[in-house]
């Protein structure tokens, strides 16, 4: 079993939609959770950092779900400018060692 | 301009011609790591560094070597580039967590290298 994981779409929405990705992460002792973007054959850019309290920046509010291992990330009011991949990010042994989702990829369309 | 500074972009070689890429940040950051991607496998982290003089393998460190003698500085060299290592490889860089705060790390563009 993979140590993140992600379903790697792509998802197919129309602009305006709302979108949410589900990431789940298999060690338990993980203790930093990061959403990043990717577009294509770029680098990946920080999206967001998950706390347990939840956290919202404009469109996008991601939550992190210790108990059943996942993290989760929803878009509202999708743009076309959203469509990339989204990467799931999960910290062990501290924070330097990150481990990464292989991606959730998004379409937005007109 | 805050950046992670890859070099270079674009690289093909041969197998078995020792190379090295350069990574550089300007941001003062405690933290540096290499990872590659591939189709398919996602990023895989290669080695890390927590600050000078201290670095780390991560998950697919074979056929790899780095060192941090600066902390802006963290090259990634390759002793005797093999074609499975043809890759696109990124170099990042993070501050030290503090309390309550998660930075996260600000990735270079990427190195696209190609091993023949």
């Amino acid at each position: 079993r993979k140590e993140v994981e992600q379903d790697p779409g792509p998802f197919n929405v129309p602009e305006g939609a709302t979108v949410a990705f589900n990431c789940t992460y298999s060690n338990s002792a993980s203790q930093s959770f990061f959403w990043y973007r990717q577009d294509c054959r770029k680098e990946p850019k920080l999206l967001m950092s998950v706390y347990s309290s939840g956290n919202e920046d404009g469109r996008f509010t991601a939550q992190l779900n210790r108990a059943s291992q996942y993290i989760s990330l929803l878009i509202r009011d999708s743009k076309l400018s959203d469509s990339a991949t989204y990467l799931c990010a999960v910290a062990r042994l501290g924070f330097q060692k990150l481990v990464f989702g292989t991606g959730t990829r998004l379409l937005v369309s007109p | 301009e805050a950046q992670v500074t890859q070099n270079p972009r674009y690289l093909i070689t041969v197998t078995g011609k020792k190379l090295t890429v350069t990574c550089s940040q300007n941001m003062n950051h405690e933290y540096m790591s290499w990872y590659r991607q591939d189709p398919g496998l996602g990023l895989r982290q290669i080695y890390y560094s927590m600050n000078v003089e201290v670095t780390d393998k991560g998950d697919v460190p074979e056929g790899y070597k780095v060192s941090r003698k600066e902390k802006r500085n963290f090259p990634l060299i390759l002793e005797s580039p093999s074609p499975n290592q043809t890759s696109l490889y990124f170099c990042a860089s993070s501050s030290r967590m503090k309390r309550g705060t998660n930075y996260g790390y600000t990735f270079g563009s990427g190195t696209r290298l190609t091993v023949v």
